[in-house]
């Protein structure tokens, strides 16, 4: 089966950094999707990784273990708008798009 | 990022009453949409595939007669929700993806309300 699971909430200062994290288990494996969710809205897409390492994308970074099944979210220089859902989503087997998500972690930036 | 429009971003309706929510692919050709459900405070939750020209895909536990889909053109995918009751009150959103390759990205409608009272 497949199953995936992150923190349910997170607080944070404003200008710090956040790591949010991820696990995951899969019956295969065709990447992993970061999505974030202001409340009442659609997902907005914010990154994608399917081999193992770091990508960086502006203040925001995402790392990537198959091998450990895990991934994470580095959110840099926190602003008010960030604070979110942050929303882990990974393929079911066999199809790309057909997404599994994660519970979501909401993050609160504070002052 | 290309645009997906979902309508209406809102509704209410009484109990027993259908209500159709559309989703279009507005600067793409969409093979693929993805029905979602949300509750407050959880994830997503897949609910179904609409493929274009052909039935769409159900998740265990999601009933097709009470939740229909239609994916009549490349560019527009409906899902009615028939009957609906106040357990339906939940917020729905469409997916839309024209490739099925590795990283291609689904692109999200703005969701809709749905009350039901």
């Amino acid at each position: 089966g497949q199953n995936i699971d992150q923190p349910t909430e997170m607080t944070a200062t404003e200008g710090a950094i956040v790591q949010i994290n991820c696990t995951y288990q899969t019956s295969g494996f065709n990447g992993l999707f970061w999505y974030q969710q202001h409340a009442g809205e659609a997902p907005t897409f914010l990154s994608y990784n399917v081999l193992d390492g770091l990508e960086e994308k502006g203040r925001f970074s995402s790392f990537l273990s198959r091998s450990k099944g895990y991934s994470y979210l580095l959110l840099k220089e926190l602003q008010m708008k960030d604070s979110a859902s942050y929303l882990c989503a990974v393929p079911f087997s066999g199809g790309y798009n057909k997404l599994i998500f994660g519970a979501g972690t909401r993050l609160a930036v504070h002052p | 990022g290309a645009v997906v429009s979902q309508h209406p971003s809102r509704v209410i309706c009484k109990s027993g009453t259908s209500v159709k929510i559309e989703c279009r692919s507005l600067d793409f050709q969409a093979t693929t949409m993805f029905w979602y459900r949300q509750f407050p405070k959880q994830s997503l939750m897949l609910m179904a595939t609409s493929n274009e020209g052909s039935k769409a895909t159900y998740e265990q536990g999601v009933e097709k007669d009470k939740f229909l889909i239609n994916h009549a053109s490349l560019t527009l995918s409906t899902l009615t929700v028939t009957s609906a009751h106040p357990e339906d009150s939940s917020f729905y959103i469409c997916s839309a993806t024209g490739g099925a390759g590795e990283g291609t990205e689904a692109f999200f409608g703005q969701g809709t309300r749905l009350t039901v009272v």
